[in-house]
C-alpha cells in the first residue's frame, strides 16, 4: 500500500537556525498539506498546496514558513529562523482528487528547537 | 464547519465492541462525517466517512441517524492495538476550506 514518507524522523536544531522538513507524498496525489502537533495538544493545520501554489494557510504559517515542491516527488516545509515554540511533530499529508476529507498522513518529523 | 462534541476518554476490555458517539447538532446539508484514528507518535489515519444511515468497511462501522445530529463509530472486537485517539470531523466535501480541523478527540484505552 502506498504511503507518505517523511525525513528526518527527528531533527534537533538551535534557535534561529533554518530547518527543512521533507516529505514524499503518494505518487498520484495532487493535494498536499502540512500540519503540526505540539506535544499533548491538537493537530493543527499549517498550509495546503495544489498546482504549485499555496491554496490556504493558517495564522501559524507566517513569513518564517515556506513550502516548495522542488521536483515531481518531494514536498518541503522550511522554517527560516526557528523558535523554541516551533518544537512539535510536523506531519505531511496528501490526498487524491475528489476526496477532500480523506487525507493520508506521514509518520511525522519531531522537531526539537533548543 | 460544524462543531463536534465527543467524550474525552473511554476504556474498554479486549474483545468488546466499542461505540464512540459524536454530537454535531449544527451539521449542514452538504456536510459529511469523517473519523480519523491517531496512534501515539504517529500521524492521523483516515478510518471511515459517511453521509447518512450506515457505512461499513474492514476497520469500523459508522452509524448516522436520520436527523444526522450525531454519529457513532463502532469498532468490533477491539484489541490492545486499537488504543488510540479517535477524531470526529464534520465538513463539506465539495466546497470550503481545504484543511482538516481536529478537536481533542476521544482517547480510547483498551484494557487486557
Amino acid at each position: 500500500e502506498p504511503e507518505v514518507t517523511q525525513t528526518p524522523s527527528h531533527q534537533v536544531t538551535q534557535m534561529g537556525q533554518e530547518v527543512i522538513l521533507r516529505c514524499v507524498p503518494i505518487s498520484n496525489h495532487l493535494y498536499f498539506y502540512w500540519y503540526r502537533q505540539i506535544l499533548g495538544q491538537k493537530v493543527e493545520f499549517l498550509v495546503s498546496f495544489y498546482n504549485n501554489e499555496i491554496s490556504e494557510k493558517s495564522e501559524i504559517f507566517d513569513d518564517q514558513f515556506s513550502v516548495e515542491r522542488p521536483d515531481g516527488s518531494n514536498f518541503t516545509l522550511k522554517i527560516r529562523s526557528t523558535k523554541l515554540e516551533d518544537s512539535a511533530m510536523y506531519f505531511c499529508a496528501s490526498r487524491p482528487s475528489g476526496r477532500r476529507y480523506e487525507q493520508y498522513f506521514g509518520p511525522g518529523t519531531r522537531l526539537t528547537v533548543t | 464547519l460544524a462543531k463536534t462534541t465527543q467524550p474525552i476518554s473511554m476504556d474498554s476490555y479486549e474483545g468488546q465492541e466499542v461505540n464512540i458517539t459524536c454530537s454535531h447538532n449544527n451539521i449542514a446539508t452538504n456536510d459529511y462525517i469523517t473519523w480519523y484514528q491517531q496512534f501515539p507518535s504517529q500521524g492521523p489515519r483516515f478510518i471511515i466517512q459517511g453521509y447518512k444511515t450506515k457505512v461499513t468497511n474492514e476497520v469500523a462501522s459508522l452509524f448516522i441517524p436520520a436527523d444526522r445530529k450525531s454519529s457513532t463509530l463502532s469498532l468490533p472486537r477491539v484489541s490492545l492495538s486499537d488504543t488510540a485517539v479517535y477524531y470526529c470531523l464534520v465538513g463539506d466535501m465539495n466546497f470550503g476550506n481545504e484543511k482538516l480541523t481536529f478537536g481533542t478527540g476521544t482517547r480510547l484505552t483498551i484494557i487486557p
